[in-house]
């Protein structure tokens, strides 16, 4: 099962808007409503942000939302903020044999 | 709170043997799915294997299969994973996750994570 597709790295500057999409297929993303988003600092261990393509966790700012299109589900920060800056990775429940996968990650810099 | 401590890491030799466990507490343990997810060093994540709450139905990345083993003891409030015949690009840190009470969707509380060395 190949890995979701992911920017390496996006970057914005404090108070902006970034998005980072993840990629898959109809096997994948696109056939299924169980994308999640995971934030991870450096040395810690990832933290779910975002569940079911669009829902928020409690605890989880709203100024991070979910979406999907197609075969392509995007995360959005808005209102940049330095603690944001931290790897993302998207995961998706799949119709293959491993059940699910994870994105290859995304760098956020806030500048 | 819900708390996931996971111990068993450690320096193995290429071929070695580990097992690794998984401490929950604060929810009610039998009730939800369980998963072992893994990050090699400077890499992104990988999931490694989950289980249902019953234990009946187990799955594993094809990168493991047939050598690693998932487990748990509801009793004992505790998830394990048993890895033999270990390589040396199963050096990560393991992580142990809560999964919801009905299927393998999201996970929403991780572990510490424990490092596994595989190195002659």
């Amino acid at each position: 099962q190949s890995a979701l597709t992911q920017p390496a790295s996006v970057s914005g500057s404090p108070g902006q808007s970034i998005t980072i999409s993840c990629t898959g297929t109809s096997s994948d993303v696109g056939g299924y409503n169980y994308v999640s988003w995971y934030q991870q600092h450096p040395g810690k261990a990832p933290k779910l942000m975002i569940y079911e393509v669009s829902n928020r966790p409690s605890g989880v700012p709203d100024r991070f939302s979910g979406s999907k299109s197609g075969n392509t589900a995007s995360l959005t920060i808005s209102g940049l903020q330095a603690e944001d800056e931290a790897d993302y990775y998207c995961s998706s429940y799949t119709s293959s044999s491993t059940l699910r996968v994870f994105g290859g990650g995304t760098k956020l810099t806030v500048l | 709170q819900v708390q996931l401590v996971e111990s068993g890491g450690g320096l193995v030799k290429p071929g070695g043997s580990l097992r690794l466990s998984c401490a929950a507490s604060g929810f009610t343990f039998s009730d939800y799915y369980m998963s072992w997810i893994r990050q090699a060093p400077g890499k992104g994540l990988e999931w490694v294997s989950y289980i249902s709450s019953s234990g009946s139905t187990i799955y594993y990345a094809d990168s493991v299969k047939g050598r690693f083993t998932i487990s748990r003891d509801n009793a004992k409030n505790s998830l394990y994973l048993q890895m033999n015949s270990l390589r040396a690009e199963d050096t990560a840190v393991y992580y142990c996750a809560r999964d919801s009470s009905s299927g393998w969707y999201h996970v929403d509380y991780w572990g510490q994570g424990t490092l596994v060395t595989v190195s002659s």
